[in-house]
């Protein structure tokens, strides 16, 4: 079975720095996605970024970047110039799309946005 | 852009009550999932769904748990007979290979 490690359970940065958050997982899947989740006080989650295993280069939203390094197995999610709307939970989700696209998530990290 | 809509936004029942929340997914998915979120807690993995059947259940979808998807469009999670441990964020969410899954803005369910 897949695992998500997220070791940082909480975070803080200050407004307009940059802030990156953790992740790595356990697979003996060769292909793969992966995602990061923002779940704002609303709880409700939201797609930030997407990773697709094959694809060497690492995904960029605006904003948000990834770091993924498939053969360490790590994914971490870089944000730039942060603002007071990024302080969420963030949740790291591995993909099998062998297994019936079923996804698992890892235990989350608080961000907070100080300004 | 499309949505999966659940409804209600909060329940609140008895212990012992039956409750069914509703899910309805985005309508070309294939795949449909119930997650619960207990507050401040990780997402858990409850059921999946596909072809009309479960493909994949976790350890808490146990016997008082069962899903349907009755007429094609709603995807519905019934607690047969609820504990007070059941109270927590029920998401639904639905996907199409590969693409990360769309949530509904899920269920707060308290049970009394």
């Amino acid at each position: 079975a897949q695992t998500v490690t997220q070791s940082q359970p909480e975070m803080s940065v200050q407004e307009a720095e940059t802030v990156t958050l953790s992740c790595t997982y356990d697979t003996s899947e060769n292909n793969y996605y992966l995602f990061w989740y923002k779940q704002p006080p609303s709880r409700q989650m939201i797609l930030v970024i997407r990773q697709e295993a094959y694809k060497q280069q690492n995904a960029t939203e605006n904003r948000f970047s990834v770091n993924f390094q498939k053969a360490a197995k790590s994914f971490s999610l870089k944000i730039s110039d942060s603002q007071l709307g990024d302080t969420a939970m963030y949740f790291c989700a591995f993909m099998n799309p062998h297994n019936n696209n079923d996804m698992r998530f890892g235990a989350g990290t608080r961000l907070t946005v100080k300004p | 852009e499309p949505e999966v809509t659940q409804t209600p936004s909060h329940q609140v029942t008895q212990m012992g009550q039956e409750v069914i929340l509703r899910c309805v997914p985005i309508s070309n998915h294939l795949y449909f999932y119930w997650y619960r979120q207990i507050l401040g807690q990780k997402v858990e993995f409850l059921v999946s769904f596909y072809n009309n059947e479960i493909s994949e259940k976790s350890e808490i979808f146990d016997d008082q748990f069962s899903v349907e998807r009755p007429d094609g469009s709603n995807f519905t999670l019934k607690i047969r007979s609820t504990k007070l441990e059941d109270s927590a964020m029920y998401f639904c969410a639905s996907s199409s290979m590969g693409y990360g899954y769309t949530f509904g803005s899920g269920t707060r369910l308290t049970v009394v």
